[in-house]
């Protein structure tokens, strides 16, 4: 059975502090690692989609990467607007979430 | 591209009424479709998966008698709480497939807020 696990589970920053956040897997294949944002009372927005170990995927501040257990969506100089839960996900036709870490930017 | 709209936003219903959630996919065809569930500060949950013209396909622990689903065209499919109670009060979401567009076709609607008194 597919297993995600997201860490932290909360996290707060102030602007223009970076960091990284963990999504750790297990499957038996992979044949897709997602990444979301969720604002509150909103369905997740797709960001990036992973494929293999050694793949990297930017878009804006934010930076995707994966190895054979675990993605980290690295954060580079936040802006408040990128407070949102960050959800991970494997899977293909049906996917399972990790947890979600809430991140929040203070200005 | 890809847009799913869900309907309606939010909802409050009397316990043991019934009422109906719509996700559409409005610019392609969405051979398949996922419901999902979602409590406060946790993750979410899928419920069950439906194809175009056939039966959905329910994860362990989910009543189908409770949540019907309905996917009866390549743009729309339903999900109906039967019989609703205090504790069916929760977020559901939609996403929509298709083969056409892979692993990236996956688009999420914008949730419904069911709360039932």
């Amino acid at each position: 059975e597919d297993q995600v696990t997201q860490s932290p589970e909360a996290l707060r920053l102030q602007e223009g502090e970076s960091s990284s956040l963990n999504c750790s897997y297990t499957v038996s294949g992979l044949r897709g690692l997602f990444w979301y944002r969720q604002d509150p009372g909103k369905g997740p927005e797709f960001l990036f989609t992973l494929y293999s170990a050694g793949e990297e995927k930017e878009k804006e501040r934010l930076k995707a990467t994966l190895t054979k257990k675990e993605s980290f969506l690295h954060i580079t100089a936040p802006k408040p607007e990128d407070s949102a839960t960050y959800l991970c996900a494997v899977g293909a036709q049906k996917l399972v979430f990790g947890q979600g870490t809430r991140l929040t930017i203070n200005p | 591209g890809a847009v799913v709209s869900q309907h309606p936003s939010w909802v409050i219903c009397k316990s043991g009424t019934s009422v109906k959630i719509e996700c559409r996919s409005l610019d392609f065809q969405a051979t398949t479709m996922f419901w999902y569930r979602q409590f406060p500060k946790q993750s979410l949950m899928l419920m069950a998966t439906s194809n175009e013209g056939s039966k959905a396909t329910y994860e362990q622990g989910v009543e189908k008698d409770k949540f019907l689903i309905n996917h009866a065209s390549l743009t729309l499919s339903t999900l109906t709480v039967t019989s609703a109670h205090p504790e069916d009060s929760s977020f559901y979401i939609c996403s929509a497939s298709s083969r056409d567009r892979g692993l990236y076709g996956y688009t999420f609607g914008s949730g419904t807020r069911l709360t039932v008194v």
